[in-house]
């Protein structure tokens, strides 16, 4: 099936470091969304975007719609060991059942 | 507020057997979708529930099919199970209709091996 083009795959960082994320997709969306899933559970949403060149917070997150409505990016601040985890990008392109396209995720290791 | 509940947790069955995993949507929520997440993969959409109708489908076989009930809660079934079916089974609650609020809300999945 489709899935967007996430990046970087996996990264590996120091406590306190700030961390960039991006999906890119062939296709325009009209909604993106960010989720993080720890191992054995499902994804929990972080953050949504409706409108193109949007920038939304959430704590120390930061995402933004692409003005194409083709890419989005997440940025995390000064990570913590918490913030390890896969996260993934999902894009929307409306119709009648708003059916997410998701990434095939960053693997975030933060290490202490 | 009751989050997505699924059922079961964890569940092992063999080749050509079928099964049924269950999802409780969140409270006020009308739409349920459901989603197969392979290790190593994101989650790849199945189909949609919106009051009581299936309303989109993805790239899986006729073998994949489900029912969601007036409360909204729902059930995927899948009939002849294959090795490669062996994944985590997510379910999303969201409001559908016009509501134009697209958040989709997961609960926990189930993990289902084929042996």
């Amino acid at each position: 099936g489709q899935q967007l083009n996430q990046s970087p795959q996996s990264m590996f960082i120091q406590e306190g470091e700030d961390v960039s994320m991006n999906c890119t997709s062939s296709s325009i969306f009209n909604t993106w969304l960010w989720y993080k899933q720890d191992p054995g559970e499902g994804p929990v949403l972080l953050i949504a975007l409706y409108k193109a060149g949007e920038l939304t917070s959430n704590g120390r997150l930061t995402a933004q719609f692409g003005i194409t409505r083709k890419d989005s990016f997440l940025n995390i601040s000064a990570s913590i060991p918490s913030d390890v985890g896969i996260y993934f990008c999902a894009g929307s392109s409306g119709g009648s059942n708003y059916k997410l396209t998701f990434g095939k995720g960053t693997l975030l290791t933060v290490n202490p | 507020e009751t989050g997505v509940t699924q059922s079961p947790t964890h569940l092992i069955k063999t080749r050509g057997q079928q099964v049924t995993l269950r999802c409780s949507s969140q409270s006020g929520h009308n739409t349920v979708s459901w989603y197969q997440q392979a290790l190593g993969q994101g989650p790849q959409f199945i189909f949609q529930y919106y009051r009581e109708e299936e309303n989109g489908r993805g790239n899986f076989p006729p073998r994949f099919s489900g029912l969601q009930f007036p409360n909204y809660s729902s059930e995927l079934d899948v009939n002849a199970l294959e090795l490669d079916d062996s994944a985590l089974y997510l379910c999303a609650s969201s409001q559908g209709g016009t509501s134009g609020l697209r958040e989709q809300f997961f609960g926990p999945g189930t993990r289902l091996t084929v042996l």
